[in-house]
């Protein structure tokens, strides 16, 4: 069965630092890769996905990804972060070998962005 | 923008009692899901639906849940009865097809505490 870790509970950066959140997958096939976000009291909003092609992804506000198959990673990046970035990250497959593609959530980063 | 809308925001209710959770997802969003958020862990995929029909209920707990779809449009999820451990976030979510690179829409969540 699909799985993913996020090996980071919470990760602190200043403001204008540029961010990471690790995301590790594992699947049997080929994965679909996806990042939500959630705000405090609301549901998780869709950040961005990897399906093929290039492996950097761009997506909402400012994030992108890089998908590496050799690693089986796909780390959030923002070059610079702001304050408003600060919510609860989801990283989550889908595996397109099995037959029913469930979507599988990570346990979620906290992101804290200090002013 | 459209948004998935549930109902109630928070549901407080004691152990054996009933519960029921509303759901209507964004028009035209032929795929609802429900995922349980429990606290410091990722959703968890609950049930799907492809209009009417149950699609991936293999997680749900069917000696007390129960889901239904029965227009293929708006859903209820009800608990009976409910238990200390289904103190959690209840998410419900829809997508425009049950393709696996379909981004999903969530709603706000119900908060269910069990005393």
């Amino acid at each position: 069965a699909q799985s993913v870790a996020q090996p980071e509970d919470q990760v602190n950066v200043a403001e204008g630092n540029p961010l990471t959140v690790k995301c590790t997958y594992s699947v049997s096939g080929n994965p679909y890769l996806f990042w939500y976000v959630q705000y405090p009291n609301r549901g998780l909003q869709f950040l961005l996905k990897y399906i093929t092609g290039d492996n950097l992804v761009k997506g909402s506000y400012g994030f992108e990804a890089e998908f590496n198959k050799s690693q089986t990673s796909f780390h959030l990046k923002k070059p610079s972060a702001l304050v408003s970035d600060s919510a609860l990250y989801f990283c989550a497959v889908r595996d397109i070998g099995t037959g029913f593609q469930k979507l599988v959530f990570g346990t979620g980063t906290r992101l804290l962005v200090s002013p | 923008e459209a948004e998935v809308a549930q109902s109630p925001r928070y549901k407080i209710t004691e152990k054996s009692q009933a519960v029921a959770f509303w759901c209507d997802p964004i028009s035209g969003h032929a795929t609802l899901y429900w995922y349980r958020q429990i606290l410091g862990q990722g959703p968890e995929l609950l049930v799907q639906f492809q209009d009417e029909s149950v699609v991936d209920d293999s997680q749900l707990p069917k000696d007390r849940f129960s889901a239904e779809r029965l227009k293929g449009v708006d859903s209820t999820l009800k608990i009976q009865p409910a238990e200390l451990g289904d103190s959690a976030m209840y998410l419900c979510a829809s997508s425009l097809r049950p393709t696996p690179g379909e981004k999903l829409f969530f709603g706000s969540g119900t908060q269910l505490s069990v005393l």
